[in-house]
């Protein structure tokens, strides 16, 4: 079993919609929890970080992080074409460079 | 800023070659990880670089090698090519600051590699 476990989708919403997209973990040692947007034949960029549990909120990105669940999320209100990517979390012991990343999920949303 | 750049972008190997994958991290990082990206196994990290020092290994075998310069560019080598290495792979660079913190890796856009 992955220590990441990511639905791979893929998953298609109409634009406007709230998104959801979610990942489960077993290393309970992990401390910071991320997540990468990946548009097609680009590299992973950084779409927001969190520390321990509790929810953060740039936008209309929102990330929840739930360590006594080992769960975390996140969503993406007024969804546009341009968010259609795949989106990856990642997890890592506290400040170590080693990521330990999730299958990712394809997300489209249609206009 | 200039962003991470990765040479070649796309090559094309036999089993049993070797090859040379190069990255060049952003002015003034001195982390660089590598990371391996297929669609079995989605993202996997290879081993991570700091001050020309491995500091942290996956769980790769030891066909998969890297190193660092001086002037923080990374090199990682893959010996006796096997068709399951064919991937893209992708470098990250970092500037750390403190151990115990975060510190955000901005990723290059990565050499696809096919084996053949």
């Amino acid at each position: 079993q992955k220590e990441v476990e990511q639905d791979p989708g893929p998953l298609s919403v109409p634009e406007g919609a709230i998104v959801s997209l979610n990942c489960t973990y077993s290393n309970s040692a992990f401390q910071y929890f991320m997540w990468y947007r990946q548009y097609s034949r680009k590299g992973p960029e950084l779409l927001m970080y969190t520390y321990s549990s509790g929810n953060k909120e740039d936008g209309r990105f929102t990330a929840q992080v739930d360590k006594s669940s080992k769960y975390i999320s996140l969503f993406i209100r007024d969804s546009q074409p341009s968010d259609s990517a795949t989106y990856l979390c990642a997890m890592s012991v506290g400040g170590a460079q080693k990521l330990v990343f999730g299958q990712g999920t394809r997300l489209t949303i249609n206009p | 800023k200039a962003g991470v750049t990765q040479t070649p972008r796309y090559l094309i190997k036999t089993r049993g070659q070797q090859v040379t994958l190069s990255c060049s991290p952003i002015s003034g990082h001195r982390s660089v990880s590598w990371y391996q990206q297929t669609p079995g196994q989605g993202l996997q990290f290879l081993f991570e670089y700091f001050s020309e020092t491995q500091r942290n290994k996956g769980n790769f075998p030891g066909r998969f090698s890297g190193r660092q310069f001086s002037n923080s560019r990374s090199e990682m080598n893959v010996s006796t090519l096997e068709l399951g290495d064919s991937a893209l792979y992708l470098c990250a660079s970092s500037e750390p600051i403190s151990g115990g913190d975060y510190n955000e890796q901005f990723f290059g856009p990565g050499t696809r590699l096919t084996v053949l």
